[in-house]
C-alpha cells in the first residue's frame, strides 16, 4: 500500500541554526501536504503541494515537491524557539497518509 | 465555524468497556478521517469516510473498532470491548475535496 516516509525522526538544533525534514513516497503523489503539530495539540495545516518541482516560502519556511512528484522537503532558516513540534508530511491518494514526523526541539 | 468539535477530551475507562468517540465535523466538508496516534505508531489512518459513505476502512486494527456517519454532521468511532492497547490520542479529521485536513483536538483514551 501506500507509504510516506519521512526523516530524519528527531532533530536537537541551537535556536538560528537551519532545520530540514525530508518526505519520501513508495508512489507518485497527487499532492503532499504539511503539517505541524504542537506539543499536546493536533496536526495544523501548513501548506499543499501540486505541482512537479513547486516551491513554496512562508516566511522563514521553504517547502519543496520534488520532479517526480515522490518527494518533498520542508527547510527552516533561523530557527526561534516557536518552531518546537513535529512536522509531518501527508500524501494525498483521495485520504491522507501522514509520514512519521520530524520532532523539532530548539533549544535558546 | 468553530472548527472539528471532538468529545470528549479525556477518556479514562477499564478494559472490557465500550468507548464511543465522537465527532462533528466542519459544516461543508465531504471528507471525513478517524486517525489514532501513538509514540511507537505514529498518526495511523484508522478509517475514511466520503459523503457519509466509508471509502476504506483497512486502517481498523480489529473487530472491536467501528465507525459511524449516519448524516453529514456526526461521526462516531465505537471501540467494544476496550483494551489497554486501545489507548491512545483519536483524532477526527474532515476536508473538502481532498485538500487541507482541519483537525479536531482529539480524544485522550486511556483503557485500564
Amino acid at each position: 500500500g501506500q507509504q510516506v516516509m519521512q526523516i530524519p525522526q528527531y532533530q536537537h538544533v541551537q535556536e538560528g541554526e537551519d532545520f530540514t525534514t525530508y518526505c519520501n513516497s513508495s508512489t507518485t503523489l497527487s499532492n503532499i501536504q504539511w503539517y505541524k503539530q504542537r506539543p499536546g495539540g493536533h496536526p495544523v495545516f501548513l501548506i499543499q503541494l501540486v505541482k512537479s518541482g513547486e516551491v513554496k516560502k512562508q516566511k522563514r519556511l521553504t517547502f519543496q515537491f520534488g520532479e517526480a512528484k515522490k518527494n518533498s522537503s520542508l527547510h527552516i532558516t533561523a530557527t526561534q524557539t516557536t518552531d518546537v513540534g513535529t512536522y509531518f508530511c501527508a500524501g494525498a491518494w483521495g485520504k491522507f497518509y501522514f509520514g512519521s514526523g520530524t520532532k523539532l526541539n530548539v533549544k535558546p | 465555524d468553530a472548527g472539528v468539535i471532538q468529545s470528549p477530551r479525556h477518556e479514562v475507562t477499564e478494559m472490557g468497556q465500550e468507548v464511543t468517540l465522537r465527532c462533528k465535523p466542519i459544516s461543508g466538508h465531504n471528507s471525513l478521517f478517524w486517525y489514532r496516534q501513538t509514540m511507537m505508531r505514529g498518526l495511523e489512518l484508522l478509517i475514511y469516510f466520503n459523503n457519509n459513505v466509508p471509502i476504506d476502512d483497512s486502517g481498523m486494527p480489529e473487530d472491536r473498532f467501528s465507525a459511524k456517519m449516519p448524516n453529514a454532521s456526526f461521526s462516531t468511532l465505537k471501540i467494544q470491548p476496550s483494551e489497554p492497547r486501545d489507548s491512545a490520542v483519536y483524532f477526527c479529521a474532515s476536508s473538502l475535496w481532498n485538500t487541507e485536513a482541519f483537525f479536531g483536538q482529539g480524544t485522550r483514551l486511556t483503557v485500564v
